[in-house]
């Protein structure tokens, strides 16, 4: 089974400025026939379920902010947020699809120092 | 409106069994591969299973493997999880979470999810 791991477990940062979530993999997630990286990111807000930020690791989902990027190849992957914003406070995971049993991160809490 | 709304969680003992059903609408379920991922109290993400297009086609995890069977009914656009045996470990929310067209295995749609609790 692919083991996900994020760092850190949390983090504050400053309104506007840059967030960095970052996200590794046990074993690559990234298939070599159609070179593509089977890593997704979401979003947790308190008593809400996950939404969609970014899949194929970098490919932002259809009506999430420009300021959410991903980036990385293989088993090392990278969630940024450029300019924090209040509403971006929450648990952020990072998943893998590659192969079954899917598998999650342990998320990163981000909050507003 | 697009939405996936789950039902049939609550309290149940240790043994015992529950179903919960996911309730689909808003585009052609029967297109979609469609999974339960759960969240224990305070916890992260745990992908439990998944069921394609064919419904003959369903992955386990692990951890409820033999004890939970997952489901659908694409005339009526819905979505089930059997859940027999249950351990206090499953406490959790179950959410119901729609893979994107093409099957790749990430999940662009979720519900609001249904608890379950076990406890005697």
């Amino acid at each position: 089974d692919i083991v996900m791991t994020q760092s850190p477990d949390s983090l504050a940062v400053s309104l506007g400025e840059r967030a960095t979530v970052n996200c590794k993999s046990s074993q690559s997630v990234l298939y070599s026939s159609n070179n593509k990286n089977y890593l997704a990111w979401y979003q947790q807000k308190p008593g809400q379920p996950p939404k969609l930020l970014i899949y194929w690791a970098s490919t932002r989902e259809s009506g999430v902010p420009d300021r959410f990027s991903g980036s990385g190849s293989g088993t090392d992957f990278t969630l940024t947020i450029s300019s924090l914003q209040a509403e971006d406070v929450a648990v952020y995971y990072c998943q893998q699809y590659y192969i079954t049993p899917y598998s999650f991160g342990q998320g990163t809490k981000l909050e507003i120092k | 409106e697009v939405q996936l709304v789950e039902s049939g969680g609550g309290l149940v003992q240790p043994g015992g069994s529950l179903r919960l059903s996911c309730a689909a609408s808003g585009f052609t379920f029967s297109s979609y591969s469609m999974n339960w991922v759960r969240q224990a109290p305070g916890k992260g993400l745990e992908w439990v299973s998944d069921i394609r297009i064919s419904s003959t086609t369903t992955y386990y995890a692990d951890s409820v493997k033999g004890r939970f069977t997952i489901s659908r009914d694409n005339a009526k656009n819905s979505l089930y999880l059997q859940m027999n045996s249950l351990r206090a470990e499953d406490t959790a929310v179950y959410y119901c979470a729609r893979n994107p067209i093409g099957g790749a295995g990430y999940f662009d749609l979720w519900g609001r999810g249904t608890l379950v609790t076990v406890s005697s």
